[in-house]
């Protein structure tokens, strides 16, 4: 069954000590990935899409990376307000030939100072 | 503009009564999406919209749950005979053109308590 699950699932940083959390998935025909940021009480916040493997993107603190298998969202010197969960998604066509995003579960970040 | 509003923001209801959640997309935003989402889980998919046309529903988790966006942009979904297990967070989303690899914005979800 297509899934997309997401590592670690809760990630401790100190403040400027990088890391990278993991999203992989089992699709055939990758057609493109998605990351989100969530913040308590609030609804996903856009970050980034993934189109084909090789492919890398920036935004701030943030640069995410996508292979056949996975993606990376790497985090370079993280701040305390980086502290969300962060979710990842992937289109997927059901057996019945239907489309849905599907997400990942989500790496709780939390940046202490 | 605005991003996606959702009402109400909050909802308790008693088990047994049907409730309406209201999503308003981004304006100009042609595809609508309805997901679920629990406590510590990514959203769930439950249908989405293009236009008016409902494209999917195969997400719904039973017949008591339905949606409709009838002029092409608010769109309301409801649930009857709410049960406890119902409880969740329902968040809409909208994008800009059709197709799942365009972005959705999503908004601030509805948080349904059902006693």
């Amino acid at each position: 069954e297509d899934q997309v699950t997401q590592s670690p699932e809760a990630l401790r940083l100190q403040e400027g000590e990088s890391s990278s959390l993991n999203c992989s998935y089992t699709v055939s025909g990758l057609r493109g990935l998605f990351w989100y940021r969530q913040d308590p009480g609030k609804g996903p916040e856009f970050l980034f899409t993934l189109y084909s493997a090789g492919e890398e993107k920036e935004k701030e603190r943030l640069k995410a990376t996508l292979t056949k298998k996975e993606s990376f969202l790497h985090i370079t010197a993280p701040k305390p307000e980086d502290s969300a969960t962060y979710l990842c998604a992937v289109p997927f066509i059901t057996q019945g030939g239907s489309e849905k995003l599907v997400f990942g579960k989500g790496t709780k970040l939390t940046v202490n100072p | 503009g605005a991003g996606v509003s959702q009402s109400p923001r909050y909802k308790v209801t008693k088990r047994g009564q049907d409730v309406a959640l209201r999503c308003d997309p981004i304006s100009g935003h042609v595809s609508l999406y309805w997901y679920r989402q629990a406590l510590g889980q990514g959203p769930e998919f439950l249908t989405y919209f293009n236009y008016e046309a409902q494209q999917d529903k195969s997400g719904l988790p039973n017949d008591r749950f339905s949606a409709e966006r009838p002029e092409g942009s608010i769109s309301t979904l409801t649930i009857q005979r709410t049960e406890q297990r119902d409880s969740a967070m329902y968040r809409c989303a909208s994008s800009f053109r059709q197709g799942f690899l365009e972005t959705q914005y999503f908004g601030p979800g509805t948080r349904l308590l059902v006693l």
